[in-house]
């Protein structure tokens, strides 16, 4: 089974442009979370969705920062307009069911950076 | 609220040298717990798990074991590689509130030198 994928894998852009990034969960998974990782902060989880629904979006910084799932394959996560700060590897995961007792699974990542 | 507590690093080890990375825990009701690796430049992947007191989880030579007396689930492996150099993460999730709650730690690098 293809596993989540992202995409861009690196994204190079001016301070001011919009950013989109992509994810495409692994089918038949009802979980999808968008998260950020940096040396400064860790790993954040910035939103997550269940059944396309976002459920917690606390984690996302600012207004800037926009996540939609339009369907159960395929997820944005886009920045407008973006910042140096935002600079960062961002991830998507996805899971099955909402026991808790399920490991996520994640993509490679997009790496960003915002010059 | 729930929390992950694991040591910070780096640890650096000799290869073939034993392994402990400790995690504790705080969390309501019974959650699962979890440790993934990641690999440079890839994302985090699962390593083990355990869904109930007691359990241990196993793969690769690497074990832990779920002792909710001690909320604690640390990482041992007996003998490590080079290959094992990366940055683990432990993890829990539980339900709450109808939906999947995952909380991770703060990752712990290792390194491992011939």
């Amino acid at each position: 089974d293809a596993g989540v994928i992202q995409s861009p894998r690196h994204e190079v852009t001016e301070m001011g442009q919009e950013v989109t990034l992509r994810c495409k969960p692994i089918s038949g998974h009802d979980y999808l979370f968008w998260y950020r990782q940096t040396m400064m902060r860790g790993l954040e989880l910035l939103i997550y969705f269940n059944n396309n629904v976002p459920i917690d979006d606390s984690g996302m910084p600012e207004d800037r920062f926009s996540a939609k799932m339009p369907n159960a394959s395929f997820s944005t996560l886009k920045i407008q307009p973006s910042e140096p700060r935002d600079s960062a590897v961002y991830f998507c995961a996805s899971s099955f069911g909402g026991s808790g007792n399920q490991p996520q699974h994640f993509g490679d990542g997009t790496r960003l950076s915002i010059l | 609220g729930n929390s992950v507590t694991q040591m910070e690093g780096p640890v650096t080890l000799s290869e073939e040298a034993f392994l402990t990375i400790n995690c504790t825990y705080t969390a309501t009701g019974y959650p699962s717990l979890f440790w993934y690796v990641q690999y440079p430049g890839e994302g985090l992947q699962l390593l083990l798990k355990a869904t109930k007191a007691d359990d241990k989880g196993s793969n690769k030579g690497f074990e832990a074991t779920y002792r909710k007396e001690t909320t604690s689930f640390h990482l041992e492996k007996g003998s490590v590689q080079v290959s094992d150099s990366a940055v683990y993460f432990c993890a829990l999730s539980r339900n709450s509130g109808g939906y999947q709650k995952v909380t991770f730690g703060i990752g712990t690098k290792l390194q491992v030198i011939p």
